[in-house]
């Protein structure tokens, strides 16, 4: 069965403090793989498309990786403006896309 | 930047009413989805649409319709409301990348919709 999980579900941060996010991933036909930050009450905005395993993109203070399992969103010393909901998603054949349910980040000052 | 917009942020309506949720892109993207996002359940698609006056159902089209008269516009349709569909509403569009086979999603601001 195609899924994606998301793990941890919620993680609080002290600013500076780095960690990762996981998402860890089971699907047919990967065309790529999305990571999306939600603010509250808002859509999410897409951050980064990964392709292939191996690859690594970075963007100020996250940087995502991709395996054929899993892909993991580092985050490096974080601010509080950081703080939201990131969503990880795969596309897989037929225009087919799969959610994870998020990690709901919170960076205290 | 695509820009996906929503026509209205919130809303509330009763059991009942029919509900109208329009969509609009402006960059000529060929596909357009509707889902809903609710607390531990992710993002659940409802229908999507690759062309003008095609549809797709997706994983939870019951009691949900659509209408895709123009290609930046695609309507989601409540034809009588229920408590059970109070939720966000996330429109998203997306361009055919025949190169990479991966296809961004971008996504308008949500409706927040609450059923009485």
């Amino acid at each position: 069965e195609d899924q994606v999980t998301q793990s941890p579900e919620a993680l609080r941060l002290q600013e500076g403090e780095s960690s990762s996010l996981n998402c860890s991933y089971t699907v047919s036909g990967l065309r790529g793989l999305f990571w999306y930050r939600q603010d509250p009450g808002k859509g999410p905005e897409f951050l980064f498309t990964l392709y292939s395993a191996g690859e690594e993109k970075e963007k100020e203070r996250l940087k995502a990786t991709l395996t054929k399992k899993e892909s993991f969103l580092h985050i490096t010393a974080p601010k509080p403006e950081d703080s939201a909901t990131y969503l990880c998603a795969v596309q897989a054949a037929f225009n087919k896309f799969y959610f994870g349910s998020g990690t709901k980040l919170n960076v205290k000052p | 930047d695509v820009k996906v917009t929503q026509s209205s942020r919130y809303l509330v309506k009763r059991t009942g009413e029919k509900v109208f949720l329009e969509c609009v892109q402006d960059m000529d993207h060929e596909n357009m989805f509707w889902y809903r996002q609710d607390p531990g359940l992710g993002l659940r698609l409802i229908y999507f649409s690759y062309d003008v006056k095609m549809k797709e159902k997706g994983d939870i089209p019951e009691g949900y319709s659509v209408s895709r008269e123009k290609k930046e516009r695609f309507s989601l349709i409540l034809e009588s409301a229920s408590t059970n569909q109070t939720s966000m509403y996330l429109c998203a569009s997306s361009l055919i990348r025949r190169s990479s086979g991966a296809n961004v999603l971008t996504f308008g601001a949500g409706s927040r919709l609450t059923v009485l």
